[in-house]
């Protein structure tokens, strides 16, 4: 069945390194992916949508060449964080929406951890 | 754009007992209200939605009722259970293909 999967699940990463998040939509076509951060105890915060074969439309606040997103197939989607810092350690997680007959269904990936030291 | 309220932030109750949460949205025109189930670290797992032409939507112990008129919605777990313990977010888009605006969530805790 239609399924997101992230990866990596965790990673820990030094200042100033860079981190890329792969959300991949198995079984279904994602022409449409989006991007949330999630702080401890808070609620999924929109940060980007992605489309495939087009820039990447961020929400205000986010900077985009900081969070690098690229959606170059139907099926894989990117979140790169350039020049990482401790303030952006932080829950990333994808989401796909898929039409299934008349419902659409947004699927999540699995989330991804991030801890910069 | 859309803002969703949800309360109570924070909801404890006994094995056996009703749990309600409630969600404000602003946008008259979002159509599509989705519930999700989130345990620390993991993905949100969808529980139910409701769609605008709809009222009310059970699905054994969960149910969502949704006014318009109000521009409110809510979820309402009957018979709760440890295992029902997690955090419980609200959302309201245009669409399933839209932007998912979430509440802020509530953290249900079930004691046995």
């Amino acid at each position: 069945g239609a399924v997101v999967s992230q990866h990596p699940s965790r990673v820990i990463c030094k200042s100033g390194t860079s981190v890329k998040i792969e959300c991949r939509s198995l079984d279904f076509q994602a022409t449409t992916m989006f991007w949330y951060r999630q702080f401890p105890k808070q609620s999924l915060m929109l940060m980007a949508t992605s489309n495939e074969g087009s820039k990447a439309t961020y929400e205000q606040g986010v900077e985009k060449d900081k969070f690098l997103i690229n959606h170059a197939s139907l099926t894989l989607s990117t979140l790169t964080v350039t020049s990482a810092h401790p303030e952006d350690s932080s829950f990333y997680i994808c989401s796909a929406p898929n039409r299934a007959g008349a419902t659409t269904e947004a699927f999540f990936g699995q989330g991804t951890r991030l801890t910069v030291v | 754009g859309e803002n969703v309220e949800q309360h109570p932030s924070t909801l404890s109750v006994q094995e056996g007992d009703s749990a309600v949460i409630k969600c404000t949205y602003s946008d008259s025109a979002s159509n599509y209200f989705p519930w999700y189930k989130q345990e620390l670290g993991k993905r949100p797992q969808l529980i139910i939605d409701i769609r605008s032409n709809v009222g009310e939507k059970k699905d054994q112990r969960i149910a969502v009722t949704l006014n318009k008129t109000a521009k409110h919605f809510s979820l309402h777990i009957t018979e709760t259970q440890p295992e029902d313990s997690a955090v419980y977010f609200c959302a309201a888009s245009l669409s399933g293909y839209s932007t998912l605006t979430f509440g802020k969530g509530t953290m249900l805790l079930v004691s046995p």
